[in-house]
């Protein structure tokens, strides 16, 4: 089976401008969450989905936003650039919304430079 | 708030050597643990999972024992490889209801022949 997909896989950004991100998840998961990971740190959590709706958000600022798809795949997007969202950005999927029962699976991340 | 604290990197070991990776947490619930493994350049691994108190995970020669008297889930392996290298992660699961995770640093380690 395929694991969960991520594209693209490098994105250069300058900044002041938008990016979008995309993740597919495991087949048959139905929650998808996002972090991000700044080189040399642990991932940070940015926002989870289930069932098409927001279930968590971190501590980042209103530039972000994500949603969720009919199928499942989500998106997230960036707003207005900055030097210091540069970052791999990582895409998890899980079978359900369990509190933290469910694994979560790791897809490869897009790493985003901003100049 | 809940949190992560893994013992700082580099760890550089010989092939064959005793591995352990200290991992401490905080949590106000009954949190999952988790170790993750990143090899360089690719995402996240699940290398293992313990959901309760004095579980024992373990997958590929790895293992870490849930400790809720110390708050503590060490990672260890008997015998290293170089194709151990890469980062290791400890996390958390928030035991609020839904399925965050919270990691530590992550700790680099380093294998050589």
């Amino acid at each position: 089976d395929a694991g969960v997909t991520q594209s693209p896989t490098h994105l250069i950004k300058t900044r002041g401008q938008h990016v979008t991100l995309r993740c597919s998840p495991i087949s048959g998961h139905k929650s998808v969450s996002w972090y991000q990971q700044v080189l040399g740190q642990g991932p940070q959590f940015i926002f989870q989905y289930y069932e098409k709706e927001e279930r968590g958000r971190g501590n980042f600022p209103d530039r972000f936003s994500a949603r969720q798809f009919p199928n499942y795949s989500s998106e997230l997007n960036v707003n207005a650039l900055l030097l210091g969202d540069s970052a791999l950005y990582l895409c998890a999927s899980s079978l359900r919304l369990a509190g933290g029962v469910d694994t979560q699976y790791f897809g490869p991340g897009t790493r985003l430079t901003v100049l | 708030g809940d949190s992560v604290t893994q013992m700082e990197g580099p760890v550089t070991l010989s092939e064959e050597a005793f591995l352990t990776i200290n991992c401490t947490y905080t949590a106000t619930g009954y949190p999952s643990l988790f170790w993750y493994v990143q090899y360089p350049g690719e995402g996240l691994q699940l290398l293992l999972k313990a959901t309760k108190a004095d579980d024992k995970g373990s997958n590929k020669g790895f293992e870490a024992t849930y400790r809720k008297e110390t708050t503590s889930f060490h990672l260890e392996k008997g015998s290293v490889q170089v194709s151990d290298s890469a980062v290791y992660f400890c996390a958390l699961s928030d035991p609020g209801g839904y399925n965050k995770l919270i990691f530590g640093a992550g700790t680099r380690l380093a294998v050589h022949p």
